[in-house]
């Protein structure tokens, strides 16, 4: 089935870097890939919509300077978070949509959990 | 803005008891309604899917109910096991595909 994988998974780096997370769509062409976020005890909520050849569009409230997204294939969509400090500590989830098949369910990547010392 | 509320946030029962989750939002205007399953620190599990014209799907001992016009759904778990114990998310899926995700609950199968 259709398989959307995530990387890294886990990353643990010092506070002012750049992290930079992926999402790759493995046999199926994503016009649109989402991004969320999940801080701990919480759900999970849209940042941004990943469209491809295009700028992403950001939910209210995501600094679209700090969170850079590039999504230059159909297949690949990049979520770099920019001078991560501890407060952007938090698990990231990719999702992403088989356009060519219709109303079928997006599929979900496995989430990077990012923690910022 | 659509909202996605999730009663109870927690919930603990004795294996084998039936149990009901509930989901809320607030704008009927949906394209699907899924719940998920997610462990401690992992990904999300798709459990069923329900479609803005459907009232209902049903997988293994697993059932979801629809009323749009309300804006409630529901999740049926029959027979509840250890392994059940996870946290299920309700998310709304817009025309636009994003997803609303609900506040989740936390349910704990007591062997």
């Amino acid at each position: 089935g259709a398989v959307v994988s995530q990387h890294p998974s886990w990353v643990i780096c010092k506070s002012g870097t750049s992290v930079k997370i992926e999402c790759r769509s493995l046999d199926f062409q994503a016009t649109t890939m989402f991004w969320y976020r999940q801080f701990p005890k919480q759900s999970l909520m849209l940042m941004a919509t990943s469209n491809e050849g295009s700028k992403a569009t950001y939910e209210q409230g995501v600094e679209k300077d700090k969170f850079l997204i590039n999504h230059a294939s159909l297949t690949l969509s990049t979520l770099t978070v920019t001078s991560a400090h501890p407060e952007d500590s938090s698990f990231y989830i990719c999702s992403a949509n088989d356009w060519f098949r219709g109303n079928q369910p997006q599929h979900f990547g496995d989430g990077t959990r990012l923690s910022i010392l | 803005k659509q909202e996605v509320t999730q009663i109870p946030a927690a919930l603990s029962v004795p294996e084998g008891e039936n149990l009901v989750l509930n989901c809320s939002f607030t704008d009927s205007a949906i394209y699907n309604l899924q719940w998920f399953r997610q462990d401690p620190g992992k990904g999300l599990t798709s459990l069923l899917l329900i479609q803005s014209s459907q009232r209902e799907q049903t997988s293994g001992r697993l059932n979801a109910s629809l009323d749009k016009s309300s804006g409630r759904s529901t999740l049926y778990i029959a027979a509840s096991q250890p392994g059940d114990s996870a946290t299920y998310l309700c998310a709304v899926e817009n025309t636009g595909n994003q997803f609303y995700f609900g506040t989740g609950t936390s349910l704990t199968v007591i062997p």
